[in-house]
């Protein structure tokens, strides 16, 4: 069955790096689109970045766009999530999730893992 | 960047109604959403897609309408687990964007 497990979250100071996981399994990694999603404490769900099955493509939120990259390892069944420069609106449990399949295809969301909490705190 | 806004925030509903929720996008979006359960402590999970097509596995009770910039989920007749929160995401522009999110609390 499909398993997207994050790892990497943490407690982490203003200004810092941090860099979130998430390993797949039971799924064709190489054909499908992979997003990372947010949620800060007590607030909605908020997208994040996605990147192509192929890696030629990558989109981010405009919150994030310059401090966060998204990257893949195809070989490994991993997708990652580089932060940078975090703030502390950066608090969020992080989940990683399947987008679409094939080329031109990032959405639905159909599977997601159960999250990774980042807090960022002085 | 598109906005999209949901309404209600929450509702209060009992089990055995009928419950229906909007999202409305700022602009044209085409059929390019799609509606997610969430509760907490748990993976998010995808109910709809491309506005009306229901994801393989979830109950026939929940269904979904509209195309532009008016889109509903409607849930025939509410059930214990369906007490959760909901957000539609759009993809026709990027970035994607949720709607803020509508709690549905037992009456």
């Amino acid at each position: 069955q499909v398993q997207l497990v994050e790892s990497g979250g943490g407690v982490v100071q203003p200004g810092t790096s941090l860099r979130l996981s998430c390993a797949a399994s039971g799924f064709n990694f190489t054909s499908y689109a992979m997003h990372w999603v947010r949620q800060a404490p007590g607030k909605g769900l908020e997208w994040v970045a996605v990147m192509s099955h192929d890696t030629t493509t990558e989109y981010y939120a405009d919150s994030v766009n310059g401090r966060f990259t998204i990257s893949r390892d195809n070989s490994k069944n991993t997708l990652s999530l580089q932060m940078n420069s975090l703030r502390t609106e950066d608090t969020a449990i992080y989940f990683c999730a399947r987008g679409g399949y094939g080329s031109g295809s990032y959405l639905p969301l159909d599977y997601w893992g159960r999250g990774s909490l980042v807090t960022v705190s002085s | 960047a598109i906005q999209m806004t949901q309404s209600p925030s929450s509702l209060s509903a009992s089990v055995g109604d009928r419950v229906t929720i909007t999202c409305r996008a700022s602009q044209y979006i085409r059929n390019d959403l799609g509606w997610y359960q969430h509760k907490p402590g748990k993976a998010p999970k995808l109910l709809i897609y491309a506005a009306s097509n229901l994801e393989s596995g979830v109950p026939s009770r929940f269904s979904g309408s509209g195309s532009g910039t008016q889109f509903t989920l409607t849930i025939s007749s509410l059930q214990p687990e369906d007490f959760a929160t909901y957000y539609c995401l759009q993809d026709y522009i990027y970035p994607p964007a949720f709607g803020q999110g509508t709690k549905v609390e037992i009456k």
